[in-house]
């Protein structure tokens, strides 16, 4: 079975400044995504980026970027430039590609704090 | 290019009424999920619809549970005899060939 764990149960950056979230999965399988949701305080999730495994070049969304690390099972998240609005919980998360699976497995989330 | 919706936002129920959740997708999503997420942790999968077939239902599904999609479009999750352990956000995604899942903005359960 296939298990995400984030290790940072909290962190806080202050504005402007760069922050990395941790994320690391378990898998046998070869092909699959991973993604980051952000969900921001009483607010609904929203996508903030997804990888490929099969890519090797790592995925880009303005200030959002990923480090995937394939080998390691290693899947982290780096904002660039942070802002007030970036403040929300942060979940990683891993979708198995082909079959009739089609669910997310989530991380338990990290709750970050951009400070003024 | 409307989200997805779900109603009600919020329930407040007593133990052992039913209850039933909605979940209008993205018009052209031929997939839905349910999820359920309780305070402090991520969501947790529920059910799978791929059209109106339901193919995939976890553990967490348990006999008092039941998912329906009719006509492959929108889908309804009920909770029979509703227990103080069923409190808690119940998420809907729907997702395209692309794979990727679109959130609703949730319903609330609390059952007192």
């Amino acid at each position: 079975a296939q298990t995400v764990t984030q290790s940072q149960p909290e962190m806080s950056v202050q504005e402007a400044e760069t922050v990395t979230l941790s994320c690391t999965y378990d898998t046998s399988e070869n092909n699959y995504y991973l993604f980051w949701y952000k969900q921001p305080p009483s607010r609904q999730m929203i996508l903030v980026i997804r990888q490929e495994a099969y890519k090797q070049q790592n995925a880009t969304e303005n200030r959002f970027s990923v480090n995937f690390q394939k080998a390691a099972k290693s899947f982290s998240l780096k904002i660039s430039d942070s802002q007030l609005g970036d403040t929300a919980m942060y979940f990683c998360a891993f979708m198995m590609i082909g079959g009739s699976q089609g669910n997310l497995i989530f991380g338990k989330g990290t709750k970050l704090s951009v400070k003024p | 290019d409307t989200g997805v919706s779900q109603n009600p936002r919020h329930k407040i129920t007593k133990r052992g009424q039913n209850v039933t959740f909605r979940c209008d997708p993205i018009s052209e999503h031929n997939r839905l999920y349910w999820y359920r997420q309780t305070l402090g942790q991520g969501p947790e999968f529920l059910t799978y619809f791929q059209n109106e077939a339901q193919l995939e239902k976890s553990r967490l599904l348990s006999d008092r549970f039941s998912a329906e999609r009719p006509k492959g479009s929108f889908s309804t999750l009920e909770i029979q005899r509703t227990e103080q352990g069923d409190s808690a956000m119940y998420l809907c995604a729907s997702s395209s060939k692309t794979e990727t899942q679109y959130f609703g903005p949730g319903t609330r359960l609390l059952v007192l």
